[in-house]
């Protein structure tokens, strides 16, 4: 089983709609959870940083479930803009073990 | 505000030739990192430093080398370029390491062997 794993997608979906990506972690022991976005041919940059208590940033929302270990982000009233690659990225404890995901690509359409 | 600047931003390789990817950050950073992304494959570690003078490897070292004479600077180095060394590096730095979050990306390095 992959340390970190995510629906590669694409998903697509109309503007305004509500689309929701889950991804998995093996380490129980982990420690830390993060939503990074990457624009194509972009470097990664943080979106949110997921609280076991969840976290919400405008139309951003993210959950922790640490009894399936998995981390959910939910987009609402999607826009253009929001077309990119959302990576997952778990850290088990220390800058070495930091783990990405392989992301999973939205494109919104118009 | 420059943050993290990453050289040459486009490089082709023919196999054997060596090459230098250079990463600079302007923000103190004490934390600085090497990844490669591969297509389909989430970023992997190649190098990272604590500190001037002080570098360790991560996940993917093997065809790499680093060095941190300074703070600012975070050269990677490919001595025998191999295909499988053609990827997007990615050069991050941080304040607090082990902090994700506050990891700051270069714009990356495009690299293709042949």
């Amino acid at each position: 089983r992959k340390e970190v794993e995510q629906d590669p997608g694409p998903f697509n979906v109309p503007e305004g709609a509500t689309v929701a990506f889950n991804c998995t972690y093996s380490n129980s022991a982990s420690q830390s959870f993060f939503w990074y976005r990457q624009d194509c041919r972009k470097e990664p940059k943080l979106l949110m940083s997921v609280y076991s208590s969840g976290n919400e940033d405008g139309r951003f929302t993210a959950q922790l479930n640490r009894a399936s270990q998995y981390i959910s982000l939910l987009i609402r009233d999607s826009k253009l803009s929001d077309s990119a690659t959302y990576l997952c990225v778990v850290n088990s404890g220390g800058y070495q073990k930091v783990t990405f995901g392989i992301g999973t690509k939205l494109q919104v359409i118009p | 505000n420059a943050g993290v600047t990453q050289t040459p931003k486009f490089r082709i390789l023919k196999i054997g030739q060596s090459m230098t990817l250079q990463c600079a950050q302007d923000m103190n950073h004490n934390y600085m990192y090497w990844y490669r992304q591969d297509p389909g494959m989430g970023l992997k570690l190649i190098y990272y430093s604590v500190g001037a003078g002080i570098t360790d490897k991560g996940e993917v070292p093997n065809g790499y080398n680093v060095s941190r004479s300074t703070t600012e600077d975070f050269p990677l180095r490919l001595e025998l370029a191999a295909p499988s060394q053609t990827s997007v590096y990615f050069c991050a730095s941080s304040y607090s390491g082990g902090q994700v979050e506050s990891q700051h990306f270069g714009d990356g390095t495009r690299l293709s062997i042949l």
